[in-house]
């Protein structure tokens, strides 16, 4: 079975400081990993995903993130937050191994940027 | 280009009606897939259509019925509604490959069963 999980379900962190929100998954195959954010009232936007290849993966709005099998996670990061990433993230994955093409979900993590 | 697009984007319905959702999805993109996001949860999958045929399902009663047209555009039909059901039902779109494909959401549409 697989299954994803974000540890936190809030994160606080001060304008300009860096950010991370963690992600762990459980597969018993190679994984295809995603973050999703997703603003008030609105459907998700895809940030980056893992295929394979380099594990420092780069996205849209200068995220981030590093996938680590030894440790099964796949951390979402920025160097300096802003006010305007304050919404909630979402840490999907697809098993390679399974023919499946659908995303398994974490419970999301809601990031606030104080100023 | 447009993106994936839903409609309507609110519904409000009662206890044992049915309802449709539509989605558009993105300029070339061939496969849809229909999600369900209850309030503080995260997306959990319902099916996927491609090539006008449901490609797999999640671990939703047959209620939950869907159809793609040839233009892939797609619909996602709930019958018997449930209190339960109410929910922001969110549509992506991707092009089928080996996997690896990003799927884009549209922007939902919230359904309120009361």
């Amino acid at each position: 079975a697989q299954s994803v999980a974000q540890p936190e379900d809030q994160v606080n962190v001060a304008e300009g400081n860096p950010l991370t929100v963690k992600c762990t998954y459980s597969v018993s195959g190679n994984p295809y990993l995603f973050w999703y954010v997703q603003y008030p009232n609105r459907g998700l936007q895809f940030l980056l995903k893992y295929i394979t290849g380099d594990n420092l993966v780069k996205g849209s709005y200068g995220f981030e993130a590093e996938f680590n099998k030894s440790q099964t996670s796949f951390h979402l990061k920025k160097p300096s937050a802003l006010v305007s990433d304050s919404a909630l993230y979402f840490c999907a994955l697809r098993e390679l191994s399974s023919g499946a093409n659908n995303l398994f979900f974490g419970t999301g993590t809601r990031l606030t940027v104080i100023p | 280009d447009a993106g994936v697009t839903q409609s309507p984007t609110h519904l409000i319905k009662t206890r044992g009606q049915q309802v449709t959702l539509r989605c558009s999805p993105k300029s070339g993109h061939d496969t849809v897939s229909w999600y369900q996001q209850a309030l503080g949860q995260g997306p959990q999958f319902i099916f996927q259509y491609y090539e006008e045929e449901e490609r797999q399902r999640g671990n939703f009663p047959d209620r939950f019925s869907g159809h793609q047209f040839p233009n892939y555009s797609s619909e996602l039909n709930v019958n018997a509604l449930l209190l339960g059901d109410s929910a922001l039902y969110l549509c992506a779109s991707s092009i089928l490959a080996g996997g690896g494909e990003t799927q884009y959401f549209g922007p939902g549409t919230r359904l309120l069963v009361l």
